[in-house]
């Protein structure tokens, strides 16, 4: 069975600062990866997503991540955070063990940033 | 183009009542999902319908909890005793996949979900 661990359960962040989010994954097959984003009182929304292709992905709102296999990481980032940014982040994998479809996710990232 | 709706927004009963959760999905999408998180923890699969047919319901706690997609559309999704442990954040998501070829990913999009409280 497939896992995604998120370390930081909160982070921390003051305005314009860079910032970084950990996700690893464990699983044996091909996946797909993705970070969703929730903002409060609203539904999850998709920031990138890894297919195939090149490791290094760009999302909406200036986040980007990387896919290490080697690692098996997928850690999203952005170069200069916004008051606007603070939400919880989500990373998913979907395997294709079975044709499954279903998301595994990890527990959440809650990024506060403070002026 | 509308979202992933859900109804409720937020719900409150007791143990033992009974609670139904609604999941309008986006207008074409034949596939459906449900999740829930429980405070603190992960999004969990419970299942996923592909028209009106449950492709796979791993996810499922166990046989409280009753998932319907009538017609291919709406599903509903019931909590028949409601335990305490059932509390948490239901959401639904849709996407659009067309016939056999898993491995072309459309993207899951997600309603804001219910939130449920069994006091």
């Amino acid at each position: 069975a497939q896992s995604v661990t998120q370390l930081d359960s909160q982070v921390p962040v003051f305005e314009e600062a860079p910032v970084e989010l950990r996700c690893n994954y464990s699983s044996s097959v091909s996946v797909y990866l993705f970070w969703y984003v929730q903002y409060p009182n609203q539904g999850l929304q998709l920031l990138l997503k890894y297919l195939s292709g090149s490791t290094l992905v760009k999302g909406i709102n200036g986040f980007e991540a990387e896919f290490n296999k080697s690692q098996t990481s997928f850690h999203l980032r952005k170069p200069s955070v916004h008051i606007s940014d603070t939400a919880e982040y989500f990373c998913a994998v979907r395997d294709f063990t079975g044709g499954g479809n279903k998301l595994t996710f990890g527990t959440g990232t809650q990024l506060k940033v403070e002026l | 183009e509308a979202g992933v709706t859900q109804f409720p927004s937020h719900s409150v009963i007791e143990k033992g009542q009974t609670v139904t959760l609604r999941c309008d999905p986006i207008s074409g999408h034949d596939n459906l999902y449900w999740y829930r998180r429980v405070m603190g923890k992960e999004i969990k699969f419970l299942l996923h319908f592909v028209k009106e047919s449950k492709q796979d319901e791993s996810g499922m706690p166990n046989n409280r909890f009753l998932a319907e997609r009538t017609g291919g559309t709406y599903s509903t999704l019931k909590v028949q005793p409601a335990e305490l442990e059932d509390s948490g954040v239901y959401f639904c998501a849709s996407s659009h996949e067309i016939g056999a070829v898993q491995r072309i990913s459309y993207e899951q999009y997600f309603g804001p979900g219910t939130r449920l409280t069994v006091t």
